[in-house]
C-alpha cells in the first residue's frame, strides 16, 4: 500500500482565497483525521471520521474550516477565506484499530 | 479528560549512549499508549504501541516502552542512540472505548551528537 496520501504537499496561497487539501486514506482503514501542526500549538486535532461520518469536529478552529468525506477514499479540508494565521502543516491520518498512520503533510502558507 | 505530558521539549545525548524519553498521561480508564517520531518534514511513524498484556513493549528501530500505571507513564527508551534517531517524538493516548482519536504531547526533541 502507498500510504495516507495528501496533496499538495506544499501549498502557498493569498489572504482570502479558498485552498483545498486533499487526503487519500490507506485502504480499508475506517477512521481518518485531520491535524494541524505549528511551532506554538503544536498538533491539534481538527475534525475525525468514523466510516466516513464526521464524529467530532470540535477543534476545528473556525467556521471558515470545513472537512468532507464523500466516500472511503477520499477526504478535503477546506479553508475559506484563508488568513496568514493558518499557515501550518496540515496531516491526515488513517487508522485501523487504533494504529494510525500518517501522510506527508500539506504545508500551507498564507501570505 | 486524556492529556499527555511530555516534559523534555529537547534532549541532546551523544552518539552510542542510552536514551530515556519521558511520558506521562491521563486517563480514567485503561489507555491505549503510543510513541511516534517525526523525521525533519516528514509525518509521524508509529514507532510502537501498547493496548493491553506484557508492560513493556518492543517498538520498530531498536526502541522499548514501558507502561507503568502506578505512576501513569509510559517512557520511550533505546540503549544505543544513533545519529539518525535524531527527530521529534511524540507520546500519544488513545480511549479505550468510543472515540477512535488519538491525543498527542507537545513532544520532544531530540539531537544526536557524534
Amino acid at each position: 500500500d502507498a500510504g495516507v496520501i495528501q496533496s499538495p504537499r506544499h501549498e502557498v496561497t493569498e489572504m482570502g482565497q479558498e485552498v483545498t487539501l486533499r487526503c487519500k486514506p490507506i485502504s480499508g482503514h475506517n477512521s481518518l483525521f485531520w491535524y494541524r501542526q505549528t511551532m506554538m500549538r503544536g498538533l491539534e486535532l481538527l475534525i475525525y471520521f468514523n466510516n466516513n461520518v464526521p464524529i467530532d469536529d470540535s477543534g476545528m478552529p473556525e467556521d471558515r474550516f470545513s472537512a468532507k468525506m464523500p466516500n472511503a477514499s477520499f477526504s478535503t479540508l477546506k479553508i475559506q477565506p484563508s488568513e496568514p494565521r493558518d499557515s501550518a502543516v496540515y496531516f491526515c491520518a488513517s487508522s485501523l484499530d487504533r494504529k494510525a498512520f500518517f501522510g506527508q503533510g500539506t504545508r500551507l502558507t498564507v501570505v | 479528560a486524556q492529556s499527555v505530558t511530555q516534559p523534555d521539549i529537547h534532549i541532546t545525548v551523544s552518539e552510542g549512549a542510552s536514551l530515556e524519553l519521558r511520558c506521562n498521561y491521563s486517563y480514567g480508564a485503561t489507555p491505549y499508549l503510543f510513541w511516534y517520531v517525526q523525521s525533519p518534514g516528514q509525518g509521524l511513524q508509529l514507532l510502537l504501541k501498547y493496548f493491553s498484556g506484557d508492560t513493556l513493549v518492543q517498538g520498530i528501530k531498536g526502541f522499548e516502552a514501558e507502561f507503568k500505571r502506578s505512576q501513569s507513564s509510559f517512557n520511550l527508551r533505546k540503549p544505543s542512540v544513533h545519529w539518525s534517531d535524531a527527530a521529534e517524538y511524540f507520546c500519544a493516548v488513545g480511549e479505550e472505548t468510543g472515540a477512535n482519536n488519538l491525543f498527542f504531547g507537545t513532544g520532544t526533541r531530540l539531537t544526536v551528537i557524534p
